[in-house]
């Protein structure tokens, strides 16, 4: 069973827009990750943001996590034809060595 | 330096025949993963090894599947008698230690279909 489920399933955009995604999840948390999927080829870990943190930025990314929500946001700002790629949110459980639960995935055409 | 690498990457099987996966993870990486990802979904956990230790095997769909790591290292994701619902891409994951906190390396996956 997945435990996130991402907002909007599908975004396209204009080259140079933001774009913002969302992720739900059910159940407390360690941590929650970001990562993208090309078509083809494997993910790659965007992010990490921690339960006692509310806001993270890399390059382009900013994370932000509401655990009172149970949400998460991933905004890539100015984006890039190379952005366009699935990009899926992934929970950490809090006890144990387990492994990360993944959403179903928001799909980002970024136009040209 | 090498990253997680998987093979085959592509391979299609006749219904009822067995298939081998291979995973080769990242240099001294404790922690080892197996996903399974449909398509349009996102991947769902089968397994999980810390060294040679299967520690988890909560995801595995059925009796059919068979994960192995003896020497702590290279891992095989072994599939019986497929089904054509086994299609899916396989992906595997590694991580420096283990624990939560660790960010897991995914390889390439190989891509099962099942005719």
């Amino acid at each position: 069973s997945q435990q996130g489920e991402e907002d909007p399933q599908a975004l396209s955009i204009q080259e140079g827009e933001n774009a913002t995604m969302n992720c739900s999840y059910k159940t407390s948390i360690n941590n929650l990750q970001w990562y993208r999927q090309n078509s083809g080829r494997g993910l790659v870990h965007l992010i990490l943001i921690r339960s006692n943190e509310r806001e993270k930025h890399s390059g382009r990314l900013r994370v932000t996590l509401d655990t009172s929500k149970k949400s998460s946001s991933l905004l890539i700002t100015a984006s890039r034809a190379a952005d366009t790629a699935s990009y899926f949110c992934a929970t950490v459980l809090l006890t144990g060595n387990t492994p990360l639960v993944f959403g179903k995935g928001t799909r980002l055409s970024v136009i040209a | 330096g090498a990253g997680v690498s998987q093979s085959p990457r592509y391979k299609v099987a006749k219904r009822g025949q067995d298939v081998a996966l291979r995973c080769d993870p990242i240099s001294g990486h404790v922690s080892l993963f197996w996903y399974q990802q449909a398509l349009g979904q996102g991947p769902e956990f089968l397994t999980y090894f810390q060294n040679e230790a299967q520690l988890d095997k909560s995801g595995l769909p059925s009796d059919r599947f068979f994960a192995e790591r003896p020497e702590g290292s290279v891992s095989t994701l072994k599939i019986q008698r497929t089904q054509q619902e086994d299609s899916a891409v396989y992906l595997c994951a590694s991580s420096l230690g283990a624990g939560v906190t660790y960010e897991q390396y995914f390889g390439p996956g190989t891509r099962l279909t099942v005719t």
